[in-house]
């Protein structure tokens, strides 16, 4: 089974960029992963599946500011003209070829 | 539009018993592998248990194993997830979720709003 690893924060400055990176271990690099974004309180939301190769897509309502991107076993997500909305949870997800599911730590964006 | 609704959650002594059910609607329920994630108070997000369409394949992470079963009623639109054996590390808020339906993508792309099960004396 994959594991991902994820910082357990980040912060950036309203209406700027951040990247968040989650990384893969113990599979193969070329996994697909998805990006789930979860504000506080709520339930989690779909943002986009990414694969190996750094195609991406994105769920239903995303904004385009929303975009993803690979390099060997890392996973991003890049946020850019941060807004408010935008502080939540951040958690990828991969699985393996049995279906077995793996969440990473999680990444709390705050934005300043 | 798709939507989600969880059930069933609640206060449950160590040891005992409950069941979760996710009423589905908007897609065609019996088209799509299904889900179940939770979250422990102050947690990140734990994978449950995962079913086929037909109900033919079910995966569970392994500390649930043996004492929960996932299963759906696709006449009902229904998933369910039925809970034995409950622990004090059971108590999180349960979400199920709607798979994407691509072929060997485990993508969850719709979440109900989840169920909070609760496992004290």
């Amino acid at each position: 089974q994959p594991v991902l690893t994820q910082s357990s924060s980040a912060s950036a400055s309203l209406g700027s960029s951040v990247k968040l990176t989650c990384t893969l271990t113990n599979g193969d690099k070329n996994y697909m992963i998805a990006w789930h974004q979860q504000q506080a309180g709520k339930a989690p939301r779909y943002v986009m599946k990414l694969e190996g190769s750094g195609r991406y897509t994105k769920g239903s309502g995303i904004p385009d500011r929303f975009s993803g991107s690979t390099s060997g076993a890392d996973r991003y997500l890049t946020i850019s003209n941060l807004q408010s909305e935008d502080e939540a949870e951040y958690y990828c997800e991969s699985w393996d070829n049995s279906a077995y599911v793996v969440f990473g730590g999680g990444t709390k964006l705050t934005v300043l | 539009e798709v939507q989600l609704v969880e059930s069933g959650g609640g206060l449950v002594q160590p040891g005992g018993s409950l069941r979760l059910s996710c009423e589905a609607s908007g897609f065609i329920f019996r088209n799509y592998w299904m889900t179940w994630v939770r979250q422990a108070p102050g947690k990140g997000l734990e994978w449950v248990a995962n079913i086929k369409q037909d109900g033919s394949e079910k995966k569970f992470v392994d500390s649930v194993k043996g004492r929960f079963t996932i299963s759906r009623d696709n006449a009902k639109n229904t998933l369910y997830l039925q809970m034995n054996s409950l622990r004090a590390d059971d108590t999180a808020v349960y979400y199920c979720a709607k798979y994407n339906g691509h072929y060997s993508e485990f993508v969850p792309d719709y979440w109900g709003q989840g169920t909070l099960v609760t496992v004290s004396s």
